[in-house]
């Protein structure tokens, strides 16, 4: 059981918007920066947001991050077929010094 | 440009010891920590710690202390997981990740997988 809560999966239809949300703590989320991560089936994950909304170079403005208190969000705009995948959240535990990360959600694009 | 190459998948009886290395390339290897990650079968990322590239401190989360052992070869720039009295539960692919502050990993190996059966 993490300690960052995201729901199982989501799904919406080509061209749509899905949000994802991070739900944690004010001893994770609450005082650190979240970073985001897109796993593709059988690939290694890859940063997609860091410091709560920036993006790598290369990662569209398509995908965007926000946190709020201790909630974290992401969002993917205009959604392609290519998008299917695990998306993770992940945090520092402050109180813990440890990493930590969320369940993972399976995103479908239907 | 930077890479993190990790050595090949792994067959091990249980009982037995393994050592997964990650080689990096393309930045100055001191300047970014290094951490585990863990994925076992259709499981989500579960974080195992961190190796301090500069001192070699490594730092385990709660659930891999006793068996699990982070060590550095810094001049051939290669981080190095150990497994000893592996398990079958410690069937999974283990990744590299470069941390570029605080738990935000920006480049991560290609894994490797270790699996544990007799």
């Amino acid at each position: 059981q993490s300690m960052l809560t995201q729901p199982p999966s989501v799904s919406a239809a080509p061209g749509q918007k899905v949000t994802i949300s991070c739900s944690g703590s004010s001893s994770n989320i609450g005082s650190s920066y979240v970073s985001w991560y897109q796993q593709l089936p059988g690939t290694a994950p890859k940063l997609l947001i860091y410091d709560n909304y920036k993006r790598p170079s290369g990662i569209p403005d398509r995908f965007s991050g926000s946190k709020s208190g201790t909630s974290a969000t992401l969002g993917i705009t205009g959604l392609q077929t290519e998008d299917e995948a695990d998306y993770y959240c992940a945090t520092l535990d402050s109180t813990l010094r440890t990493g930590v990360f969320g369940g993972g959600t399976k995103l479908t694009v239907l | 440009q930077v890479q993190l190459i990790q050595s090949g998948s792994e067959l091990k009886n249980p009982g037995a010891s393994v050592k997964v290395s990650c080689k990096a390339s393309g930045y100055s290897f001191t300047a970014h920590s290094i951490n585990w990650v863990r994925q076992a079968p259709g499981q989500g990322l579960e974080w195992m710690g961190w190796i301090n590239v500069n001192t070699g401190t490594p730092t385990y989360a709660q659930g891999f202390i006793g068996r699990f052992v982070f060590s550095l070869d810094t001049s051939v720039t290669t981080a190095y997981l150990q497994i000893s009295g592996l398990k079958a539960e410690d069937t999974a692919v283990y990744y590299c990740a470069r941390d570029r502050n605080d738990i935000e990993f920006d480049y991560w190996g290609q894994g490797t997988l270790v699996t544990v059966s007799s």
